[in-house]
């Protein structure tokens, strides 16, 4: 079964201070995305990685992609208190009957950024 | 371009009842998948339909079902309510269900079991 874990869970950021979120997953795989979503609303897609080495920046935020390590990070490079909102990576895999994907997400990592 | 709209946005509903929860794709969109997200479990994939047809289901009970209709607009129904059922409820629409095919979810129903 496919696990996806990111750290840290929470992170208290200070503005305009640089961040790192992890995101590990237990199998092969080069279909990952990231979510932002704030309180009581839906996801909203920032990134797509498609491949290993993918790299992908949009504003202050740059992710990236390891298929060897199984690992992608999120970036916040000077962070504002606009990002404060919970990320979620999810992983694209083939499902059971192996006709068709389903995302299986991270545990999403609370960001806030103070002043 | 109209997003995925989910209807409706809020629901109260008594435990033993049932519930049915709908999602309009985006146009031109013809799988829908549903997802299930609590405090406790997270985000949890419940089942994704394409071309009126059930290609994938996640690790949740038979109460849980769903339906595609030939427009791509999809229902899913709960039935026999529970309380660990209060969730947010999001739909997601994708063109197909290649695994580089990007999803994009609707503003989810809100569900609470009283």
């Amino acid at each position: 079964e496919l696990k996806v874990e990111q750290n840290p869970l929470f992170l208290s950021m200070q503005e305009g201070k640089n961040y790192t979120i992890y995101c590990n997953y237990s199998t092969t795989s080069d279909r990952l995305y990231w979510y932002r979503q704030d309180p009581g609303k839906s996801l909203e897609s920032l990134f797509v990685l498609l491949s290993n080495g993918a790299v992908k920046q949009e504003g202050r935020l740059m992710a990236s992609l390891d298929t060897k390590a199984r690992l992608s990070t999120l970036h916040i490079t000077a962070a504002v208190h606009d990002l404060s909102a919970t990320y979620f990576c999810a992983v694209k895999s083939w499902g059971d009957t192996g006709t068709a994907s389903k995302l299986t997400f991270g545990t999403g990592t609370r960001l806030q950024v103070t002043l | 371009k109209a997003g995925v709209t989910q209807t409706p946005r809020y629901l109260i509903k008594t435990r033993g009842q049932q519930v049915t929860l709908s999602c309009s794709p985006i146009s031109g969109h013809r799988s829908v998948s549903w997802y299930q997200q609590t405090p406790g479990q997270g985000l949890q994939f419940l089942f994704e339909y394409f071309s009126e047809t059930q290609r994938n289901k996640g690790n949740f009970p038979g109460r849980f079902s769903g339906r595609q209709f030939s427009n791509s607009r999809s229902e899913m129904n709960v039935s026999t309510l529970e309380l660990g059922d209060s969730a947010l409820y999001l739909c997601a629409s994708s063109k197909g269900q290649r695994l580089n095919t990007e999803a994009f979810f609707g503003q989810g129903t809100r569900l609470t079991v009283v």
